[in-house]
C-alpha cells in the first residue's frame, strides 16, 4: 500500500473521448499535485491543490480539467486530447509546507490514439 | 525560476561497486530542500534521500549519501555497494519554502537511468 492510489493504471482513449483519472490519499496530507511525465523530459507540474483550493495551474491546456472535492481525492478530467498528451500522469500529496514528505502514486499510463 | 539539471542520461555500475549521480541546480532562494527520488519499473516515485539547504552536513541513508556543495549548487548522489534492486531511474528534485498559498511544488531534473550489472 503506497498511501497514494491512482486509477486506472493504464488508459487508452480516442481523441474524442472523455475520461477521468482518479487519485486518492489517506495520509492526512493537505496538498495534492498532478504531474505529467513524458519520455526524455523532466516531470512537469500541472496543478497544485492546497486544502481543496487550486493554487497553481502551470499553463495547462483546458482539455485537462482538475477537480479536488476534498483533501483526500483528486481527479483529472480529460477531453478531446491530442496524441502528444500520451504520457505517464503521476499524482502526489504532501503535508503542504514544502518540507518533503511527498508521496507519489504509481501513475496512470495514458495513450491517446 | 528554479532549474534542476542532470547531465548523465544513463549510468551503469557493477554490483557491489560505487556509483555517483550528478545534479546541479539554480535558484535565488535561501530556504530550500533537495531530494533524490528513485523510480523503478513499478513507476512509483520513491524518496531516497533529502537535504535541507541550511544544513552543512551531508545527508546519508544507509548505502546512499549525498555530496551537497551549496556554493557550487551541486547535489550528487553516491550509491555504495550497489545492488541489483538499485536499478531504476533517479531524479534530482528541488523545492523551496515559499509560504503563502504557493508552496510544496517540486522541480525535477531530467533523470538518470541507472543500470546495475551482476
Amino acid at each position: 500500500e503506497t498511501g497514494v492510489t491512482q486509477t486506472p493504471r493504464h488508459l487508452v482513449m480516442g481523441m474524442t473521448n472523455k475520461k477521468s483519472l482518479k487519485c486518492e490519499q489517506h495520509l492526512g496530507h493537505n496538498a495534492m499535485y498532478w504531474y505529467k511525465q513524458s519520455a526524455k523530459k523532466p516531470l512537469e507540474l500541472m496543478f497544485v491543490y492546497n486544502f481543496k483550493e487550486q493554487t497553481e495551474n502551470n499553463s495547462v491546456p483546458s482539455r485537462f480539467s482538475p477537480e479536488c472535492p476534498n483533501s483526500s481525492h483528486l481527479f483529472l478530467h480529460l477531453h478531446t486530447l491530442q496524441p502528444e498528451d500520451s504520457a505517464l500522469y503521476l499524482c502526489a500529496s504532501s503535508p503542504g509546507q514544502g518540507l518533503g514528505g511527498y508521496t507519489f502514486g504509481s501513475g496512470t499510463r495514458l495513450t491517446v490514439v | 525560476a528554479q532549474t534542476v539539471t542532470q547531465s548523465q542520461p544513463e549510468m551503469s555500475v557493477q554490483e557491489a561497486e560505487t556509483v555517483t549521480l550528478s545534479c546541479t541546480y539554480d535558484t535565488s532562494e535561501s530556504d530550500y530542500y533537495l531530494f533524490w527520488y528513485k523510480q523503478p519499473p513499478s513507476r512509483q516515485m520513491i524518496l531516497v534521500i533529502r537535504q535541507e539547504a541550511y544544513k552543512q552536513q551531508n545527508a546519508t541513508e544507509n548505502r546512499f549519501s549525498v555530496n551537497f556543495q551549496k556554493a557550487a549548487k551541486s547535489f550528487s548522489l553516491k550509491i555504495s555497494d550497489s545492488q541489483l534492486g538499485d536499478a531504476a531511474m533517479y531524479f534530482c528534485a528541488f523545492t523551496f519554502n515559499a509560504g503563502g498559498t504557493s508552496y510544496g511544488k517540486l522541480t525535477f531534473g531530467q533523470g538518470t537511468i541507472l543500470t546495475v550489472h551482476p
